[in-house]
């Protein structure tokens, strides 16, 4: 049983092409974080939300909690951009304990 | 701020040595975790320390794993003895307070377990 499914699990695109990755949820959730990890293994958080729509430079981090699904679009894509982006959530039911996904592996291509 | 800092970054061993991994948070962090990933099993949190107290260890994979945090400064995680299939990235990463606030991670330590 996956509490936490991302789409797709990998995924090519041109550079300048609009990208989405989204993230579905089983569990009662008190926030989603969505992280990058480059090559190199480094982790970064790009967002925590638990509502609406966040924005930060070329990233965009939405949340709908009725439907358990939130997606990271990133606008203007960059062969920087290319990471594995991994959707993670805590569930306050099991003390807060946290779910990730199984994350999606971006590769922009110049 | 440096971050947060792990070491040692590499660390290579034969099975049934002890290993401790070390881990310094952002200073005036109150929350601190450690994670292992794996090509199989992605990401798992394994415990987290909020003011220095362990408040969940349910995510520790056995008796072999041990996690202290003396100070606020510091914390360790132990495996005694240390097996193959523990061979992982594992990082730890602290946030601002106790919940629902942003991650910081450190670089990872790379262990393998020969």
């Amino acid at each position: 049983k996956n509490e936490v499914e991302q789409s797709p699990q990998n995924l090519t695109a041109q550079e300048g092409e609009f990208i989405t990755i989204n993230c579905s949820y089983s569990v009662g959730i008190s926030a989603l974080h969505w992280l990058q990890q480059h090559p190199g293994g480094g982790i970064v958080s790009l967002f925590m939300l638990s509502s609406g729509k966040k924005k930060h430079g070329r990233l965009i981090a939405t949340i709908n909690i009725q439907e358990k699904h939130s997606s990271l679009h990133i606008t203007a894509s960059h062969p920087r951009d290319s990471a594995v982006y991994i959707c993670a959530v805590r569930d306050p039911n099991t003390g807060n304990q946290f779910y990730f996904g199984t994350g999606t592996s971006l590769t922009v291509i110049p | 701020d440096a971050g947060v800092i792990q070491s040692p970054r590499h660390e290579v061993t034969e099975m049934g040595q002890e290993v401790t991994l070390r881990c310094k948070p952002i200073s005036g962090h109150n929350s601190l975790f450690w994670y292992r990933q794996t090509m199989m099993r992605g990401l798992e949190l394994l415990i987290y320390f909020n003011n220095n107290v362990p408040i969940d260890d349910s995510g520790m994979p056995e008796d072999r794993f041990s996690a202290k945090m003396p100070n606020a400064s510091f914390s360790t995680l132990k495996i005694q003895p240390s097996e193959p299939r523990d061979s992982a990235v594992y990082f730890c990463a602290s946030s601002p307070g106790h919940n629902n606030e942003k991650l910081f991670f450190g670089s990872g330590t790379q262990l393998s377990v020969l």
